[in-house]
């Protein structure tokens, strides 16, 4: 159980264009989902909180216009990264939690963006 | 908020040998603490965690320590095996910012055979 799928797992995007990514927890209800971000050799970022059916919360000096985070399900959260520019280029990770485990968080295989 | 410090940043180990890793966290409200281990281009893995009502936890060669008091808590590998070789991260949460885990920037373990 406690299984989370990402989608797509890789993406190459030609700058200022939009890129969608996809979150699902498969087998449990996430009310609470979180979006990452990794720079190779390097820890994980936290970019937002997604609660399902309120706004994200972002952690400061990630901008929310340019990183469209909604959770319109228990099971489904999107990131869109939006005019997209090769600083925007990274490994990109969410993760779910399961309420019913309070705080244990379960992480998606990730997608690579790069943005050329 | 909660800050989290992990050291070492490197681990070489040879084969059958054991391994620790610590963290220490700021939060003296924290009262998770889980254990990652991540392989190259793949997800975080979940390999144990131990709350705060808990000094010791293990399972099989793995084990976590908590010393509250301290604010740290180390992971233990014993009998190291070349595929324990991995990026292993700590995290801490619930504390001040309830729900959000605050990671540890990494220790590179290494084991030869």
């Amino acid at each position: 159980g406690a299984v989370v799928s990402q989608h797509p797992s890789w993406v190459i995007c030609k700058s200022g264009t939009s890129v969608k990514i996809e979150c699902r927890s498969l087998d449990f209800q996430a009310t609470t989902m979180f979006w990452y971000r990794q720079f190779p050799k390097q820890s994980l970022m936290l970019m937002a909180t997604s609660n399902e059916g309120s706004k994200a919360t972002y952690e400061q000096g990630v901008e929310k216009d340019k990183f469209l985070i909604n959770h319109a399900s228990l099971t489904l959260s999107t990131l869109t990264v939006t005019s997209a520019h090769p600083e925007d280029s990274s490994f990109y990770i969410c993760s779910a939690r399961d309420w019913a485990l309070r705080d244990t968080q379960y992480f998606g295989p990730g997608t690579r963006l790069t943005v050329l | 908020g909660e800050n989290v410090e992990q050291h070492p940043s490197t681990l070489s180990v040879q084969e059958g040998d054991s391994a620790v890793i610590k963290c220490t966290y700021s939060d003296s409200a924290s009262n998770y603490f889980p254990w990652y281990k991540q392989e190259l281009g793949k997800r975080p893995q979940l390999i144990i965690d131990i709350r705060s009502n808990v000094g010791e936890k293990k399972d099989q060669r793995i084990a976590v320590t908590l010393n509250k008091t301290a604010k740290h808590f180390s992971l233990h590998i014993t009998e190291t095996q070349p595929e324990d070789s991995a990026v292993y991260f700590c995290a801490a949460s619930g504390g001040t910012n309830a729900g959000k885990s605050t990671f540890g920037d990494g220790t590179t373990l290494t084991v030869k055979p």
